[in-house]
């Protein structure tokens, strides 16, 4: 089975800090993506990797980077945290490039940023 | 634009009635996949089904069943005698041609009582 584990569940930071927020699969999956969850919103793509140092910007990008050194490892970034970005965060891999691949997603990690 | 539209926010049901989630597309795609995830409280979103555009068939797996509608543009997503367990949100999403992301419905939440 496909493993996607991210570092955190509950998150709580302070405004104007650095967060990172850890991503890592365990099946070789050459895509990774993050989204974020709102109540009403669904989910958003906010940023997504076809290889390693290679990114993608999703629909909200704002706020946000990202870092993918290794295959299994993707990393959001959120330079200086804002109240706005207190959400659920998910994580997700799919084997390959292309429409066909399923999406595999991680627990999330729920961001509180006060 | 790709867009995809769960109408229903929330649905309760009790135990054993039959409910359906309907689902509503937009691509301008002539090749394009519909998928359907669950996304019970523990928060993980799994995968439950794919669907291409040129296979219309329905498909039934237990008591989940799926009804592809190209002349509507619709996916929907029938559960048979529900159960308590089948409490859940219902993501329905359409994947975008080139990389692998896709565009998700809003979820519809499904609440189930005994």
């Amino acid at each position: 089975d496909v493993k996607v584990t991210q570092s955190s569940r509950y998150l709580v930071k302070r405004t104007g800090e650095k967060v990172f927020l850890e991503c890592v699969q365990d099946m070789d999956h050459e895509n990774m993506f993050w989204y974020r969850q709102d109540p009403g919103l669904g989910l958003r793509l906010i940023y997504f990797s076809y290889d390693v140092k290679m990114k993608e910007k999703g629909d909200i990008p704002e706020g946000y980077s990202v870092s993918r050194e290794k295959k299994e490892r993707f990393s959001l970034i959120l330079e200086s945290a804002s109240t706005n970005q207190t959400s659920m965060y998910l994580c997700a891999s799919s084997l390959s490039t292309g429409p066909y691949y399923e999406q595999y997603f991680g627990p999330g990690t729920r961001l509180t940023v006060t | 634009a790709q867009k995809v539209t769960q109408a229903q926010t929330e649905i309760s049901v009790v135990e054993k009635e039959d409910v359906t989630l309907d689902c509503v597309y937009e691509t301008r795609d002539t090749t394009y996949y519909l998928f359907w995830y669950k996304q019970p409280p523990s928060g993980e979103l799994v995968f439950l089904i794919r669907r291409n555009s040129f296979d219309e068939q329905n498909e039934i797996s237990g008591r989940y069943s799926w009804n592809f509608q190209k002349s509507t543009s619709s996916f929907n997503f029938t559960i048979t005698a529900s159960q308590v367990v089948d409490s859940a949100v219902y993501f329905c999403a359409l994947s975008n041609s080139g990389y692998s992301t896709l565009t998700f419905g809003k979820g519809t939440m499904l609440l189930v009582s005994p």
